[in-house]
């Protein structure tokens, strides 16, 4: 099974600035890398599919980049509605499996 | 609309089963691989099982296997999750998510989920 680890697991961030996420496979999985945004109460989102694809609606400021055991999330400017948790998860090989998350919380 | 909705949980004593249903509408069912992806109270995403779109090629988590039975019925738009043997440790919102390409399973369209509490 493939381990992904995430960091930071909290990131404090102000309203307006940009923000970095990491996820780390321990193995190669490729360009086979999603990210979803899931926020209180509602299910998982989404956002990033093949590393660095947005999935539909999912607007510019998201972007993503990576392949092979390391990849990003990258929020160039951010917005209210981005405060989330962050998951990231690989489906190169089965057991298909998700990052513990990193909260993205307003400084 | 296209949408999931996921029903049958519950609380449940240690050693007792459930059956969780996950109803599809608003988009052909059957193109479609499913997955059942839990999310223990506080923690993170832990996928359980998935079936392909025609039900012949099924996975579980090691942490099911042999207590869990994923199955689906095209006719009806359904998904289903049969569990048995339950566990403290199952505790946890299942939600039931869409295959989000014919060829890669991440996931593009998810349940709010149901809740399933294990304990005496």
């Amino acid at each position: 099974e493939i381990l992904m680890t995430q960091s930071p697991a909290t990131l404090s961030v102000s309203p307006g600035e940009r923000a970095t996420l990491s996820c780390r496979a321990s193995q190669s999985v490729g360009r086979n890398l999603a990210w979803y945004q899931q926020k209180p109460g509602q299910a998982p989102r989404l956002l990033i599919y093949g590393a660095s694809t947005r999935a539909t609606g999912i607007p510019a400021r998201f972007s993503a980049s990576g392949s092979g055991t390391e990849f990003t999330l990258t929020f160039s400017s951010l917005q209210s509605e981005d405060f989330a948790v962050y998951y990231c998860q690989q489906y190169n090989s089965w057991m298909y499996t998700f990052g513990q998350g990193t909260k993205l919380e307003i400084k | 609309e296209v949408q999931l909705v996921e029903s049958g949980g519950g609380v449940v004593r240690p050693g007792g089963s459930l059956r969780l249903s996950c109803a599809a509408s608003g988009f052909t069912f059957d193109d479609f691989g499913m997955t059942w992806v839990r999310q223990a109270p506080g923690k993170g995403l832990e996928l359980v099982a998935a079936v392909n779109w025609q039900g012949g090629n099924i996975g579980y988590a090691d942490s099911v296997k042999g207590r869990f039975t994923i199955s689906r019925d095209n006719a009806k738009k359904s998904l289903y999750l049969q569990m048995n043997s339950l566990r403290v440790e199952d505790t946890a919102l299942y939600h039931c998510a869409r295959q989000g390409s014919s060829w890669d399973w991440y996931f593009d369209l998810w349940g709010r989920g149901t809740l399933v509490s294990v304990s005496s």
